[in-house]
């Protein structure tokens, strides 16, 4: 089932911008999960954020999560034309092995 | 560095003829998964894989079918395949256990059902 749904679908910055995306879920999860995927590629893991957890860092990016809101955010502080791709968020659910996908949200980085 | 492998980047096949779609990963994970992928829709499970000769159906299993008969090789096999299974297919593997929730994703399958 559905469960991730970020928000806005589709981005389109200047390099040395920073680009924002959220995401969205339903129910209570134990983590929440960035990924990134480059056109006809694989998804590569970016970063996780735990339920306990509001926010997190790894290298330029910035991950947030309110789970009160039942949010999370994804922050890329000064984008490069390389960041161009397609951000996943996946939320964690329960006891068992498995993410819940989002529907993407696409990313554009003018050089 | 983990690495998940994919038979085929690209694949034609016409309607009605079975296919396999493999992968195969190099660091002994316990699950594996199969998804597809599709504009508008995001990622949806087909099926997934607990450990060997272990699996269970995701949220689209309806004509697919899977197989682990070894740890390394998780096998999506359509046994008819239909035009409105046209898609990219993504396997998926991870270890098992708490503090081990990332999936690592293969390069993709982009199928072509005619």
């Amino acid at each position: 089932s559905q469960q991730g749904e970020e928000d806005p679908q589709a981005l389109s910055i200047q390099e040395g911008e920073n680009a924002t995306m959220n995401c969205s879920y339903k129910t209570s999860i134990n983590n929440l999960q960035w990924y990134r995927q480059n056109s006809g590629r694989g998804l590569v893991h970016l970063i996780l954020i735990r339920s306990n957890e509001r926010e997190k860092h790894s290298g330029r990016l910035r991950v947030t999560l309110d789970t009160s809101k039942k949010s999370s955010s994804l922050l890329i502080t000064a984008s490069r034309a390389a960041d161009t791709a397609s951000y996943f968020c996946a939320t964690a659910l329960g006891g068992n092995n498995r993410l819940a996908f989002g529907k993407g949200n696409q990313v554009v980085v003018i050089p | 560095d983990v690495k998940v492998t994919q038979s085929s980047r690209y694949l034609v096949k016409r309607t009605g003829e079975k296919v396999f779609l493999e992968c195969v990963q190099d660091m002994d994970h316990e699950n594996m998964f199969w998804y597809r992928q599709d504009p508008g829709l995001g990622l949806r499970l087909i099926y997934f894989s607990y450990d060997v000769k272990m699996k269970e159906k995701g949220d689209i299993p309806e004509g697919y079918s899977v197989s682990r008969e070894k740890k390394e090789r998780f096998s999506l096999i359509l046994e008819s395949a239909s035009t409105n299974q046209t898609s990219m297919y993504l396997c998926a593997s991870r270890r098992a256990g708490m503090g081990q929730e990332t999936q690592y994703f293969g390069p993709g399958t982009r199928l072509l059902v005619l």
